[in-house]
C-alpha cells in the first residue's frame, strides 16, 4: 500500500482478554518496528522485524507481549491477559533499509492503534 | 545506552514567529543520525528534519532547519514562520539498533 496501516485504529477491551494488534507495512519494506506510546511519555521501543526474523526481543515488556510477521509483511502483536498498564498507543514503522543500523533514513510510521484496557 | 532528552516538555509561540525546541542525545556510535519527528492529533508520525552526524553543515527543510553542535551532542530544532498547523508534539530522535525517541516537546502555535 501507500502509507502503514495499522488496525484497529482504537481497541477497548476488558482486563485479562487478549488482543490483536495489527500493522501492514509499506510493500518492499523489509525493515518493521513497534512501538509503544503511553500517555506523556515518549515511544518506547519493542521489537523490530527483519524480513520474517525478530533479532531481538528484550523491548517486550513482558512474556504476555509476543510478536510475528509472515510473508514479509504484515505483522501481529499479540498481547495476553491484558493488564491496564497495558493502555497506551502501539505504533508500527517500517523502513526500506536493512542491515545492523536499520535506522539511518527514518521510519515511515501508520497512524498506531490506541488500547484501552478496562 | 543510547539516550535522547528533551528538556522542554510544552512550549508556545505565535503565528509568524520563530521558535526553537531543544534535544540532547548520547550515543557511543560514531556515525549516527538524527531526526525530528512531528506528532499532530492525528498521531502519525511524520518525519521534519534528518541530519547526519559526519556532515558538519546544518539541515535545512523549509522553515524548519537545525543547530548540530557535535561536540556538544546538542541537536535543536528551529522553526521560522511558525504557522498554526505546527501546533503538534515534536520528537527528536537518534539511530542505532531502532530508533531511540525523547519524550517529546508539545508546541502550540497561536494566532
Amino acid at each position: 500500500g501507500a502509507g502503514v496501516s495499522q488496525s484497529p485504529s482504537n481497541k477497548v477491551t476488558e482486563k485479562g482478554k487478549d488482543v490483536e494488534l495489527r500493522c501492514d507495512p509499506i510493500s518492499g519494506h523489509t525493515a518493521l518496528y513497534w512501538y509503544r506510546q503511553s500517555l506523556g511519555q515518549g515511544l518506547e521501543f519493542l521489537i523490530y522485524f527483519q524480513g520474517n526474523s525478530a533479532p531481538d526481543k528484550s523491548g517486550l515488556p513482558s512474556d504476555r507481549f509476543s510478536a510475528e510477521r509472515t510473508g514479509g509483511s504484515v505483522s501481529t502483536l499479540t498481547i495476553q491477559r491484558t493488564q491496564q498498564e497495558d493502555s497506551a498507543v502501539y505504533l508500527c514503522a517500517s523502513s526500506l533499509v536493512t542491515g545492523t543500523d536499520t535506522s539511518n533514513y527514518g521510519y515511515t510510521f501508520g497512524s498506531g492503534t490506541r488500547l484501552t484496557v478496562v | 545506552a543510547q539516550t535522547v532528552t528533551q528538556s522542554q516538555p510544552e512550549m508556545s509561540v505565535q503565528e509568524a514567529e520563530t521558535v526553537t525546541l531543544s534535544c540532547t542525545y548520547d550515543t557511543s556510535e560514531n556515525n549516527y543520525y538524527l531526526f525530528w519527528y512531528k506528532q499532530p492529533p492525528s498521531r502519525q508520525m511524520i518525519l521534519v528534519i534528518r541530519q547526519e552526524a559526519y556532515k558538519q553543515q546544518n539541515a535545512t527543510e523549509n522553515r524548519f532547519s537545525v543547530n548540530f553542535q557535535k561536540a556538544a551532542k546538542s541537536f535543536s530544532l528551529k522553526i521560522s514562520d511558525s504557522q498554526l498547523g505546527d501546533t503538534a508534539m515534536y520528537f527528536c530522535a537518534s539511530s542505532g539498533y531502532a530508533l531511540n525517541f525523547g519524550k517529546g516537546t508539545s508546541l502550540l502555535v497561536t494566532p
